[in-house]
């Protein structure tokens, strides 16, 4: 059964990059119809969607956060990263990885608290 | 890009029915039928339970049901239980490949 983990600090410091890595087991990173995504949830307020990668290289990226966002995947290790650039109090979240698969994201992640301060 | 509006609390008692609705533009909900639904616990992973408007991913059970008018899609839980008492999200495909998702409701089985 597929399962997604999230990894990375719980603390960053403003200005600083927010790191984050998502381990993917019961499957493979490589899987043609699937892509990889990040979707966060500031507390209190609503999810907002990141970015997807296909193993290929295929990237989409939220346009509100483009310029400081990068996804990669990495097939050796199954995994799958998000880097923020430029973190501020606003990207205080909490920072889910997801499958999109069949026009849904349909296997998440438990989440992991990311606060910026 | 805004957030798909969802009312913040439904209730019901058990066995009843309840519709959680889930409004957009035409720019995302009206325009796709890529309308998906999860179910959140405190403290758990999102379930998917509703995809593309109304389809079940396996496992789900066939008390919820999906649908979609307009801009506006809907949740349908019938034969209410307790443990359906959690968060629902919906999110939609919107326009040049980004995703937009709901404010979230939250469902009280009384």
């Amino acid at each position: 059964q597929l399962q997604l983990q999230e990894s990375g600090p719980g603390l960053v410091k403003p200005s600083e990059t927010l790191s984050l890595t998502c381990t993917v087991s019961g499957g493979s990173v490589r899987s043609s119809n699937d892509y990889w995504g990040w979707i966060r949830q500031p507390p209190g307020k609503g999810l907002e969607w990141i970015a997807n990668i296909h193993y290929s290289g295929n990237i989409y990226y939220n346009p509100s956060v483009k310029s400081r966002v990068a996804i990669s995947v990495d097939t050796s290790t199954n995994q799958f990263s998000l880097k923020l650039s430029s973190a501020t109090a606003a990207d205080t979240a909490v920072y889910y990885c997801a499958r999109w698969t069949q026009n849904a994201f349909d296997i998440w992640g438990q989440g992991t608290m990311v606060t910026v301060s | 890009q805004s957030a798909l509006t969802q009312p913040a609390s439904v209730s019901g008692s058990p066995g009843q029915s309840i519709t959680i609705s889930c409004t957009g533009t035409s720019s995302d909900v009206g325009s796709y039928n890529l309308v998906s639904w999860f179910q959140q616990h405190p403290g758990k992973a999102p379930k998917l339970m509703i995809s593309e408007v109304n389809k079940r991913p396996s496992g789900v059970s066939n008390r919820f049901s999906g649908s979609k008018s307009g801009n506006t899609a809907s949740l349908t839980i019938s034969g209410l239980q307790a443990e359906d008492e959690a968060d629902y999200y919906c999110y939609s495909y919107a326009a040049s490949i980004t995703y937009v998702f709901g404010t979230g409701t939250k469902v009280t089985v009384l």
